[in-house]
């Protein structure tokens, strides 16, 4: 079964500290994704990475920035964290099986920044 | 571009009853789509997906999907609600590497 893990699934934080969120797969995936999830507007794409060092901008990259310095961890980093990225944050891993990509899903971080 | 659009954002429905979850797309070619599920504070995990093929298929937990090219639709069903189904379910399409996600369908049972 893949597995994808992140090292917190609640996390506070104040205001201007800076933030590390990890995620690790254990699967050899190449493919590695951000999403943040707030009520009401799904799921939305902060940053993916398609190999080690190579990093892409999804939909809301503003406030964020990521690290991926191994194939099985992808880091997501808040330099200063303000109260707006109060939310939900899911990783992601995926594969191409052939005929499209399917994702795996951590269980999620859920961080309040006060 | 392609999208994925999901029309109820709350369904609530008896335990034993019928289900049925609507998924539009928008996209010129055959899709990639697939349904997740999400159980209150946890990670979205597959239930199902779509590539080509026949157009019904079968997932996990007794849920199905069927494909319709002429109504651009993807509907999740399961015959019989059982409690634990209660969670939050989301469509999705994917493209090279990324995916696109509906907003969601919070399913509320009803002993």
């Amino acid at each position: 079964d893949v597995k994808v893990t992140q090292s917190s699934r609640y996390l506070v934080k104040r205001t201007g500290e800076k933030v590390f969120l990890e995620c690790v797969q254990d699967m050899d995936h190449e493919n590695m994704f951000w999403y943040r999830q707030d009520p009401g507007l799904g799921l939305r794409l902060i940053y993916f990475s398609y190999d080690v060092k190579m990093k892409e901008k999804g939909d809301i990259p503003e406030g964020y920035s990521v690290s991926r310095e191994k194939k099985e961890r992808f880091s997501l980093i808040l330099e200063s964290a303000s109260t707006n990225q109060t939310s939900m944050y899911l990783c992601a891993s995926s594969f191409y099986s052939g005929a499209s990509y399917e994702q795996y899903f951590g269980p999620g971080t859920r961080l309040t920044v006060t | 571009a392609q999208s994925v659009t999901q029309p109820d954002i709350h369904i609530t429905v008896s335990e034993g009853a019928s289900l049925e979850l609507r998924c539009n797309y928008s996209y010129g070619a055959t899709p990639y789509l697939f349904w997740y599920v999400q159980s209150p504070g946890q990670g979205l995990q597959l239930l199902l997906k779509y590539f080509s093929g026949d157009t019904l298929v079968q997932g996990i937990k007794g849920f199905e999907a069927e494909f319709k090219r002429s109504q651009s639709s993807f509907n999740l069903r399961k015959p019989s609600v059982h409690w634990s189904d209660a969670a939050e379910y989301f469509c999705a399409t994917s493209g090279t590497y990324k995916y696109i996600f509906g907003t969601g369908t919070r399913l509320k049972v009803l002993a």
